[in-house]
């Protein structure tokens, strides 16, 4: 299994909800990332997680909380977006190790978030 | 300053015929990893091809090569025998260390269209 799926596709929210992106894998993947892109730009990191642990944060606003609760799942919790953090928020999974730059990541289908 | 550039935002070539996607890169690292994926207009990452700063041959994966040219930091993606399935944009990234993991950096893109 080389699928990382990640809920909801699609997803519509007010600036004063809370929403959380979900992100799966099975492929016994210990690094898990977040990504967001904005239309026609390519992919900018978020947050890397290395066995549960949060090992880069890329100076993401606080109103991105991520949580990684097994080595399986990771969630991206959303509360007071700006209509600016409509996006396509990407997950991805690798292997890590001493050959941690040859580990091509694994992309999951992404959520189209907007914000009303 | 940029790490990875792509100069051609679009790129055009008929059906059965070969094509070279350009990708240049900045790094003070010996050792770093270089990445090309496809992304379709369903907005997933596919992961392509990978060369190691360290490969004395180019990488080769089915119809993709990647044409390595360390010394003019340079990693250009060449398609062979195009398929309408080819178009889609494509993705040049850059893996290095970070304290924490590992960062991958994407180039701009360039989007390819085959024509029939």
């Amino acid at each position: 299994d080389t699928e990382v799926t990640q809920t909801p596709k699609h997803l519509v929210m007010g600036m004063t909800n809370k929403k959380s992106l979900k992100c799966e894998q099975h492929m016994g993947h210990r690094a898990m990332y977040w990504y967001k892109q904005k239309a026609k730009k390519p992919p900018e990191l978020m947050f890397v997680y290395s066995y549960e642990k949060l090992s880069i944060n890329e100076s993401v606003p606080s109103r991105f909380s991520p949580e990684c609760p097994n080595s399986s799942l990771l969630n991206l919790h959303l509360h007071a977006l700006q209509p600016e953090d409509s996006a396509l928020y990407l997950c991805a999974s690798s292997q890590v190790g001493g050959a941690g730059l040859a580990y091509e990541q694994y992309f999951g289908p992404g959520t189209r978030l907007t914000v009303t | 300053a940029q790490k990875i550039t792509q100069t051609q935002p679009g790129m055009f070539v008929q059906e059965k015929e070969a094509v070279t996607l350009d990708c240049t890169y900045d790094t003070s690292d010996p050792s770093y990893g270089l990445f090309w994926y496809k992304q379709p207009s369903s907005g997933e990452m596919i992961f392509l091809i990978y060369q190691g700063s360290y490969d004395q041959q180019n990488a080769t994966e089915g119809r993709y090569s990647l044409n390595f040219q360390k010394a003019r930091k340079s990693a250009n993606l060449v398609i062979s025998a195009s398929q309408l399935g080819d178009s889609a944009m494509y993705f040049c990234a850059m893996r290095e260390p970070l304290t924490g993991g590992f960062k991958t950096i994407f180039g701009a893109g360039t989007r390819l269209f085959v024509k029939a």
